[in-house]
């Protein structure tokens, strides 16, 4: 059973340009999770999201970012017109059904803007 | 979810030595988990203990927890250079899914 799968692991984008993150989750989990990470710090979370809908998205800053976790395909993570601040580790993680207390981390991408 | 809050903030060891690191937490809990980061990676849970358990052994590892005084302790015992990395813990609340870290304990174990 592969893990949680992040892509790209590594992203730079210049100010004003798109970043677009995925997530696969583990098989058979259909729970979703992101967080951010700043340099020397913890995680912070994101948005939690089940298949095509949005749970939680009390950690997602108001304006330029957004989620979806579609029926079919990955959960994808955007963030439109970066400025430099959004240069952060991003991680993804999974739980199975019903929402279960461990989460499984992916790899994370590190998300750079130039 | 509440934020657990790890204490020391770094710990430098020797190979073989045990390593200690702590968790408080401010609120009831209905279990805590503890992760661990290496540089540049993701998170690997380590491991889950209930609220209504005061102690659990996995491998190397040793974790226990005392609600009377909010807090928990992370115990590796005999050390590995492999053991470098961050270590977090998460307080859980009822059903709550928010993981919320701290800025965890970063260990160093000398070869």
């Amino acid at each position: 059973n592969a893990g949680v799968m992040q892509n790209p692991r590594h992203l730079v984008r210049r100010r004003g340009q798109e970043a677009r993150l995925r997530c696969s989750p583990m098989k058979g989990h259909s729970h979703v999770y992101w967080y951010r990470q700043l340099p020397e710090e913890g995680l912070k979370f994101m948005v939690y999201l089940q298949k095509e809908n949005i749970i939680d998205e009390s950690g997602m800053p108001k304006e330029r970012f957004s989620a979806e976790f579609p029926k079919e395909g990955p959960s994808i993570l955007r963030i439109q017109q970066v400025v430099r601040g959004d240069s952060a580790a991003y991680f993804c993680a999974s739980s199975p059904p019903p929402k279960g207390d461990t989460q499984y981390f992916g790899p994370g991408t590190r998300l750079t803007v130039l | 979810s509440q934020q657990g809050e790890e204490d020391p903030q770094a710990l430098s060891i020797q190979e073989g030595e045990n390593a200690t690191m702590n968790c408080s937490y401010k609120t009831s809990i209905n279990n805590l988990q503890w992760y661990r980061q290496n540089s540049g990676r993701g998170l690997v849970h380590l491991i889950l203990i209930r609220s209504n358990e005061r102690e659990k052994h996995s491998g190397r590892l040793r974790v226990t927890l005392d609600t009377s005084k909010k807090s928990s302790s992370l115990l590796i015992t005999a050390s590995r250079a492999a053991d470098t990395a961050s270590y977090f813990c998460a307080p859980g609340v009822d059903s709550s899914y928010k993981l919320i870290f701290g800025s965890g304990t970063r260990l160093l174990v000398r070869p």
